[in-house]
């Protein structure tokens, strides 16, 4: 069956350090993978999304990459703020159904 | 623009008893679903719509109707809740071929 798994443990790290977070997939062959964002209490908000012809994404301080050989996408935050604290999400989709598959999510904790 | 609204914030309800949860966009999206997010799981896909008067199921559609009579509004009904449902539910809008995801805040659902 398909399935998502993302770091279960929360993630710690330092001000000023750069977070990496894991989505890997089996049994699936996503057309795109978005990453979103989610606070305590509140829905997910879209971070970015990457197509499976891509190899990397950027936006402001966050990459995304995508490799489908690995059947991996790895999330990066570079100079982590406290602000970064929150659940990050990945999704996976195919076609333009809007339908998504989502793994369980990755806190991250970045101390001051 | 509201963006994605659901109502209501807060729900307890006892086994057996009927209720809808309502979500409405005024962004004139195609696209609408339904999720729910429990402790450790993720968001697992209920129902979604691709446009008005077409519905279809996720993963975990058994307990819940759903229809699509305008492209504002998609209500989720439950018709005889189930402690198992107890959980909190996520509405989402996206454009077509974009397929970024925007979601409402939340209906928190507690079934005893």
């Amino acid at each position: 069956s398909q399935k998502i798994e993302q770091n279960s443990e929360a993630l710690n790290i330092q001000e000023g350090k750069t977070a990496t977070l894991t989505c890997n997939y089996t049994n699936y062959s996503p057309a795109y993978l978005q990453w979103y964002r989610q606070d305590p209490g509140r829905g997910p908000v879209f971070l970015l999304l990457i197509r499976e012809n891509e190899k990397e994404k950027r936006k402001e301080r966050l990459k995304v990459t995508f490799d489908t050989t690995l059947k991996q996408s790895l999330f990066h935050i570079t100079a982590s703020q406290p602000a970064d604290s929150a659940t990050y999400l990945c999704a996976l989709g195919t076609g333009n159904t809007g339908k998504l598959i989502f793994g369980q999510g990755t806190t991250l904790q970045v101390k001051p | 623009n509201a963006g994605v609204t659901q109502t209501p914030k807060f729900q307890v309800l006892k086994t057996g008893q009927s209720m809808t949860l309502q979500c409405a966009q005024d962004m004139n999206h195609e696209y609408m679903s339904w999720y729910r997010q429990d402790p450790g799981m993720g968001l697992r896909l209920i129902h979604y719509s691709v446009g008005a008067g077409i519905t279809d199921q996720g993963e975990v559609p058994n307990g819940y109707n759903v229809s699509r009579s305008t492209t504002e509004d998609f209500p989720l009904r439950l018709l005889s809740a189930a402690p198992s449902q107890t959980s909190v539910y996520f509405c989402a809008s996206s454009p077509p071929r974009l397929n970024e995801q925007f979601f409402g805040p939340g209906t928190r659902l507690t079934v005893l």
